[in-house]
Order: structure tokens, then sequence, then C-alpha cells
């Protein structure tokens, strides 16, 4: 099946500080990738839908000047938390697909974020 | 929203037994997916089911869809102590996924 990999798979951070997530597609090109968050105990909320070449789409509620999303490629998106804090503080799940439509989204294993 | 909800929130067997989720959700659908998360790690897809399907097998498992009542089932049998994880179903629309909060299943030897 296709593999999607995040790095790092968990990251500690200052407050203030930035923190970059990786999400890669090692063998498809993911015309598609998403971003999602995941509280403790709590279901996958998508903060983001990237499409390679072009600017993501935000969900209602994400601040797009606080998490950065590039899709620069066909197999590699990522997420910057900007000026960290703890509120923000999750789990944070890439998933990737070879189209725009109804294809089967594959998804990373998490990136386990602490802001202390 | 099409947010599916599952239920219950938390359900806890024996090995052996079956373990029965349900989903509902709001709007139409193309299809309705069941992931498993194990505690702390990544998504696992179990099974997609098509908004013209009524019932899929795989292995263990067993997915049910009603369309009219916008529900669905998953049902695992003979329920394994590996089996205990979180298990949410997710909706799909034309190109997004929406995920329900999820039933988290124990099982216990």
């Amino acid at each position: 099946g296709a593999v999607v990999s995040q790095h790092p798979s968990r990251v500690i951070c200052k407050s203030g500080t930035s923190v970059k997530i990786e999400c890669r597609s090692l063998d498809f090109q993911a015309t598609t990738m998403f971003w999602y968050r995941q509280f403790p105990k709590k279901s996958l909320m998508l903060m983001a839908t990237s499409n390679e070449g072009s600017k993501a789409t935000y969900e209602q509620g994400v601040e797009k000047d606080k998490f950065l999303i590039n899709h620069a490629s066909l197999t590699l998106s990522t997420l910057t938390v900007t000026s960290a804090h703890p509120e923000d503080s999750s789990f944070y799940i890439c998933s990737a697909k070879p189209g725009t439509g109804r294809e089967t989204q594959y998804f990373g294993p998490g990136t386990r974020l602490l802001v202390l | 929203s099409q947010q599916g909800e599952e239920d219950p929130q938390a359900l806890s067997i024996q090995e052996g037994e079956n373990a029965t989720m349900n989903c509902s959700y709001k709007t139409s659908i193309n299809n309705l997916q069941w992931y498993r998360q194990n505690s702390g790690r990544g998504l696992v897809h179990l099974i997609l089911i098509r908004s013209n399907e009524r019932e899929k097998h795989s292995g263990r498992l067993r997915v049910t869809l009603d369309t009219s009542k916008k529900s669905s089932s998953l049902l695992i049998t003979a329920s394994r102590a590996a089996d205990t994880a979180s298990y949410f179903c997710a909706t799909a629309g034309y190109s997004t996924l929406t995920f329900g909060k999820g039933t988290m299943l124990l099982v216990s030897p």
C-alpha cells in the first residue's frame, strides 16, 4: 500500500519558537495533502487542504498565519507552527492522495508536538 | 456538518466476544470509512463502504451502511486483546474526510 511518512515523530519546543513538520508520500505523487489536528482522546479535525503548487485551503477557525502550509512538490508538504504556545500542543497528522477527487487518503503516523 | 458520531464512546469486552460500534452522520456521502488508531499512533484504514453498498466484509470485520438512516455499523467478531484501540468512522464528501468522535474499544484477555 501507499506509504506516507512524517518527520519528526515527536518534538518538544519552547514557547515562542516555530516548529516545522514534514509530510512525505514515499511511493506515489500526492496531488493533494491534508493536515489534521487531534487532541487527546478526541477526533481528528481537518485543518487545511493543500494542492501542489497552490495555496492551502484552511478550515474555518484555523489561523493561516499561525499554521503555515507549503506543498512545494508532489511528494512533500510542510506544516510550520509559528510562535508556538502551549495550547498548540497536539498530535498533528497528515494524509495524502494522488488526485483531487475521491481517491483514498493515506495517513502518516503523526507528529506529537509539546510546547513548554 | 456531516460529522460522524460514534456510539458507544467506550466499549469494554472480553476476548472472543463480538464488538459492535455504530456511526451516524448528517448529510449525503460518497462513501464511509472506518479507521483504527492505537494510542498515540497514526490511523490505519480498515474498510471502505460506498454509498450504494449495504454490507461489506473483510476478515473479522463486517460493516453495514444504511443510507436511509444515515448510519453505519462496524462489527468485529471473535475479538482479541490486540484489537484494543480507538475506532473512527469518517464520511467522505467529494474530496475531504470528516471524522467522528470515535469509540474506544478495550478487549481484556
